[in-house]
Order: C-alpha cells, then structure tokens, then sequence
C-alpha cells in the first residue's frame, strides 16, 4: 500500500531552527511537495521538490532524497505565526497527490 | 483576483438531509477535486474530475455525489447515505500535470444534529 509518514506533533521555541520529516512508500514518484495549514483553514502550497536535493525559499527550505524515500521541511527564525500544521504529499505514477496527516507546529515563545 | 470559492463555509445538517456545498473556480484549471478532512488524518479524496462532464470516485466516494456540468464549477452532494459526514470539505482545483500545485478553497465545515 501506499504510506506517508510524518511526526504528529513538534514544539520549537521562537527565533530556531526546526526540521519536520516525511518519509513514503507509493506506486511511482512524480513529485513531493509540502504545505501549510492554519487551523480551520485550507493548506497552502510551500515547495515542490521533483529531483534529489535541497530547494530554498527564504525562511523555508524543502530537501528530496527519492533513493530513500524521504524529504524534510526546514523552517529557520521562527516566527508564532508559523505555528501550524505542516502536510507531506506525493504525486504518484497516476498523478494522484497521497497525503501524510500532517504535523503539528507548536512555537513557544 | 483569480481563486476558488466555496460556500457555505459552515453548515449544519439533521440526519437523513441531503446538503450540497458549492465550489466555484476562475482560474481556468481543467482539474477539479473534493477531499474530506478529519482530525488527526490526512486529506483523503472523494471525487475527482479532469474535464468537464467527466468526473472520477476517489477514495471515500461513497455516500456522495458530484457533477461537472462547466469547467468552473464543480459541487459536492452529500447524501444521507453518508454514515459519518461530519467533517471539514475542501475543493481544489489544479493546472497541468506537470506542475501539480493544488489551489484550495477556504473549506466547508459540515456538522450533522
């Protein structure tokens, strides 16, 4: 079967740096990507990674090793207003998104 | 400014009520989808559509129904055949393939009394 995992829950502190996992096993890769979801909101889209490597994007940088099935999240100078869930998502051989249930971000300050 | 609209954004319903939540989209994507979202799980999807007048059963497709009769416009049924309909429903909408990136509506909580 197809499997998504990643961390229930993460506790950082205001200002470091905090990296959340997603390991998976699908049919076929076409692509991971990760999003953020405020509580009670829709998610939004942060990264795409397709080929092996780290992609930045300011305060957030996503990494892809597709030989081992597993990518991280890397969030640095945290701010309270990334206190979120964070979903993992592979885009499979038919082009189908499988979702991780998502990791709870809890900045304190 | 180009988005997806769903409405309403809360709805409560008695058991044995059929309700219909509406998603609209202005971006000129093809692609449309419904996923079901429960605490603790991840998006699990209902009912996809690729073109207009042709739509596809996801994962947990039963107990709802959907039509794509124009390309902006795609709602969801949910039927009283629904055992557990409680829940929050977003609609998406995506471009090309090959890109992939999922636009989602503000959501549609659904509560059953």
């Amino acid at each position: 079967g197809q499997n998504i995992d990643q961390p229930t829950e993460m506790t950082a502190t205001e200002g470091a740096i905090v990296q959340i996992n997603c390991t998976y096993q699908t049919s076929g890769f076409n692509g991971l990507f990760w999003y953020q979801q405020h509580a009670g909101e829709a998610p939004t889209f942060l990264s795409y990674n397709v080929l092996d490597g780290l992609e930045e994007k300011g305060r957030f940088s996503s990494f892809l090793s597709r030989s081992k099935g597993y990518s991280y999240l890397l969030l640095k100078e945290l701010q309270m207003k990334d206190s979120a869930s964070y979903l993992c998502a592979v885009m499979d051989s038919n082009y189908q998104l499988i979702w991780g249930a998502g990791t709870k971000l809890i900045i304190k300050p | 400014d180009g988005g997806i609209t769903q409405s309403p954004k809360y709805l409560f319903r008695k058991e044995g009520q059929n309700v219909t939540l509406s998603c609209e989209q202005n971006l000129n994507h093809d692609a449309m989808y419904w996923y079901r979202q429960d605490p603790g799980q991840g998006l699990r999807l209902i009912y996809y559509s690729q073109i207009v007048n042709d739509f596809q059963k996801g994962d947990i497709a039963e107990g709802y129904s959907v039509s794509r009769e124009k390309k902006e416009s795609f709602p969801l049924t949910v039927t009283s055949a629904q055992k557990n309909p409680t829940a929050f429903y977003l609609c998406a909408s995506s471009g090309p393939r090959d890109t992939g990136e999922l636009f989602f509506g503000e959501g549609s909580r659904l509560t059953v009394l």
